[in-house]
């Protein structure tokens, strides 16, 4: 079945230093969603990407869907304390509703 | 509602015994996930709901899940004869227009002793 993986698992930084997560997906997406979860906290929607090579950004985040559509990344350009938390990609195969969710960075900034 | 409301919002329970957790979707989403996240894991999807189409039940783990839901209202996820691996946080979302992304309700903590 299809799986959605993310690398690294964890990460810590210093406040200021940049930070990327990596999604990739066993199967071609149809589109691919962003989630963000604070500590002790829900999944909360950034962002949706659709067209292969697509770009977005969002004040000191940039989102990229792959030219295959089979991976995604996540930039963040330096960071703040207010960026921990738990960052998720959700990835929907062709043909399907369902949405499959990566294996989840977390994500931890130093002061 | 404004949100996605679960209920109970904790609930600890004996082995074997049978729960029922809550999900109201905000009104008019037609879809409907229920997914499972143990403590520091990601999220396991169970189960999900489009409209009036039959649910895709294929996240299920064992046949102790269940879920049902009636058109586009309420779900309730029932888990039978409770075993201590059960114990996660379920979480609930749903979504009017996927690409505006889904809504994910505050969660069921399950503890099973």
């Amino acid at each position: 079945g299809q799986q959605v993986m993310q690398i690294p698992q964890y990460q810590h930084v210093q406040e200021g230093e940049d930070f990327t997560t990596y999604c990739n997906s066993s199967t071609t997406l149809s589109n691919i969603q962003w989630y963000k979860q604070r500590p002790g906290g829900h999944p909360v929607f950034l962002i949706q990407l659709v067209k292969s090579g697509e770009v977005k950004k969002q004040k000191r985040l940039t989102f990229q869907f792959g030219e295959a559509k089979k991976n995604s990344s996540l930039h963040i350009t330096a960071t703040q304390t207010t960026d921990v938390g738990t960052y998720f990609c959700a990835g929907r195969a062709s043909g399907t509703y369902k949405y499959i969710f990566g294996t989840g960075t977390r994500l931890k900034v130093l002061a | 509602g404004a949100g996605v409301s679960q209920s109970p919002s904790n609930k600890v329970t004996e082995k074997g015994k049978d729960v029922e957790l809550r999900c109201d979707p905000i009104s008019g989403h037609t879809a409907l996930y229920w997914y499972r996240q143990r403590l520091g894991q990601g999220l396991e999807f169970l189960i999900y709901f489009q409209g009036n189409s039959a649910p895709d039940k294929s996240g299920l783990p064992s046949d102790r899940f269940s879920a049902e839901r009636t058109g586009e209202s309420v779900s309730t996820l029932t888990i039978q004869r409770t075993q201590q691996e059960d114990s996660a946080v379920y979480l609930c979302a749903s979504s009017k227009d996927s690409s505006r992304g889904y809504t994910f309700g505050s969660g069921t903590r399950l503890t099973v002793v």
